[in-house]
């Protein structure tokens, strides 16, 4: 079975911080992976997503993440947050060839102090 | 094209009551899924389906039914709510594109109150 860990549960960053959120998942097969946010009473949005090829995907809003395959991560990173990026971060895992079973993580909330 | 539409947004609920989310999406996507999500638990996959009339269980299906009698709609039912069933719903329809991971879109959540 699969399954997402986040290690971050409530991250409080000052403005042009920069900020990485970790990301692990457990899984034998070849994975699709995603990070989607979740702005205060929205629903979710996704940011960016690897699939295959370079392992550094770029996503919206300068965001960016790194597949470490040997480690089965998928950190999200951007180098200078702003206040507008305060939000619930999620990742989450798909099997390929399981198109509509993703498996999310329990979310990150960051918080960020003008 | 109003994407993925899911009804009512609030409910409140006594304990035993049964009641249906309703899912509508209007963009021809194969597949769709039901997720509930709790503070700190993030989003789990309640129930999903792969095409009209297959569906499949998701982490923590107990508790709800659903069915895909059609392509457009994904219903899903509690069957005698119970306040641990309080949380916020979301549904979400997926296709796979011709290259590429498979691309999500959910809709604005249905939250639920059981009493």
């Amino acid at each position: 079975a699969q399954s997402v860990s986040q290690h971050n549960h409530h991250v409080i960053l000052s403005e042009a911080a920069s900020l990485e959120l970790g990301c692990n998942y457990s899984y034998g097969g070849t994975v699709n992976l995603f990070w989607y946010v979740q702005y205060p009473g929205q629903h979710l949005q996704l940011l960016l997503k690897y699939f295959s090829g370079d392992p550094l995907v770029k996503g919206i809003k300068g965001f960016e993440a790194e597949f470490i395959k040997s480690k089965f991560s998928f950190n999200l990173r951007k180098p200078s947050v702003q206040w507008s990026d305060t939000a619930e971060y999620f990742c989450a895992v798909n099997a390929r060839g399981n198109t509509g079973k993703l498996i999310f993580g329990q979310g990150t909330t960051l918080q960020v102090k003008p | 094209n109003a994407g993925v539409t899911q009804t009512p947004k609030f409910q409140v609920l006594k304990t035993g009551q049964s009641m249906t989310l309703q899912c509508a999406q209007d963009m021809n996507h194969e597949y769709m899924s039901w997720y509930r999500q709790d503070p700190g638990m993030g989003l789990r996959l309640i129930h999903y389906s792969v095409g009209a009339g297959i569906t499949d269980q998701g982490e923590v299906p107990n508790g709800y039914n659903v069915s895909r009698s059609t392509t457009e709609d994904f219903p899903l039912r509690l069957l005698s709510a119970a306040p641990s069933q309080t949380s916020v719903y979301f549904c979400a329809s997926s296709f796979l594109p011709g290259q590429g991971p498979p691309e999500a879109f959910f809709g604005q959540g249905t939250r639920l109150t059981v009493v």
